[in-house]
């Protein structure tokens, strides 16, 4: 079965450093990717998305990922950390079912 | 991208009634609908897929009966919570697959609360 796996349930980084979010998949086929954003009470916006063509992904508000296949990873970067970006990140899969399955979400936190 | 409409934002309800949670694909045809609950600072889990003109399929452990899904039309999924108590409070979010299958697009989500 396809699933996503977040490390870290929580990350925080200084205003102006370097955010990154590890996000680990495991499928079978080429899968879709994705990266969504939450702000409390909020719906979710995506960020970026891969679907098998470039491996580096840049998305929204200077948010970029890196398809590895050989790491079955898709980590979530942005080289400066803004206030604005403290929410619940999500990344999630599109499996062969045409179902979007979310890993547990990793809240990231930013410090003034 | 494509916008899904999700309505009603926010809804307290007594405890033994209905609520209606209904889902809109407002610029394209959405064969294929999702509904999500969410608890307080937990990730998305997946309820059911609901398919066009045909039965919805439940994940496991989601009560069918307690949460009726009807996919009337290629643009309009509901989801009705029956008989609401207040553990069915949550955040509930629905999706649509886009027409290349290749990306789900999210509404904006219904907070339910029942008193």
């Amino acid at each position: 079965a396809q699933s996503v796996t977040q490390l870290g349930s929580h990350v925080s980084v200084s205003e102006g450093a370097l955010v990154l979010l590890r996000c680990n998949y495991s499928s079978s086929v080429p899968p879709y990717l994705f990266w969504y954003v939450q702000y409390p009470n909020q719906g979710l916006q995506l960020l970026l998305k891969y679907t098998s063509a470039a491996t580096l992904v840049k998305g929204i508000n200077g948010f970029e990922a890196e398809f590895k296949k050989s790491e079955t990873s898709f980590h979530l970067t942005k080289p400066s950390a803004h206030m604005s970006d403290a929410a619940e990140y999500f990344c999630a899969v599109l499996t062969s079912y045409d179902k979007v399955i979310f890993g547990p979400g990793t809240s990231l936190s930013v410090i003034p | 991208g494509a916008v899904v409409s999700q309505h009603p934002s926010r809804v307290i309800c007594k405890s033994g009634t209905s609520v209606k949670i209904e889902c809109r694909s407002l610029d394209f045809q959405a064969t294929t609908m999702f509904w999500y609950r969410q608890f307080p600072k937990q990730s998305l889990m997946l309820m059911a897929t609901s398919n066009e003109g045909s039965k919805a399929t439940y994940e496991q452990g989601v009560e069918k009966d307690k949460f009726l899904i009807n996919h009337a039309s290629l643009t309009l999924s509901t989801l009705t919570v029956t008989s609401a108590h207040p553990e069915d409070s949550s955040f509930y979010i629905c999706s649509a697959l886009g027409r290349t299958n290749t990306e789900a697009f999210f509404g904006q989500g219904t907070r339910l609360t029942v008193v």
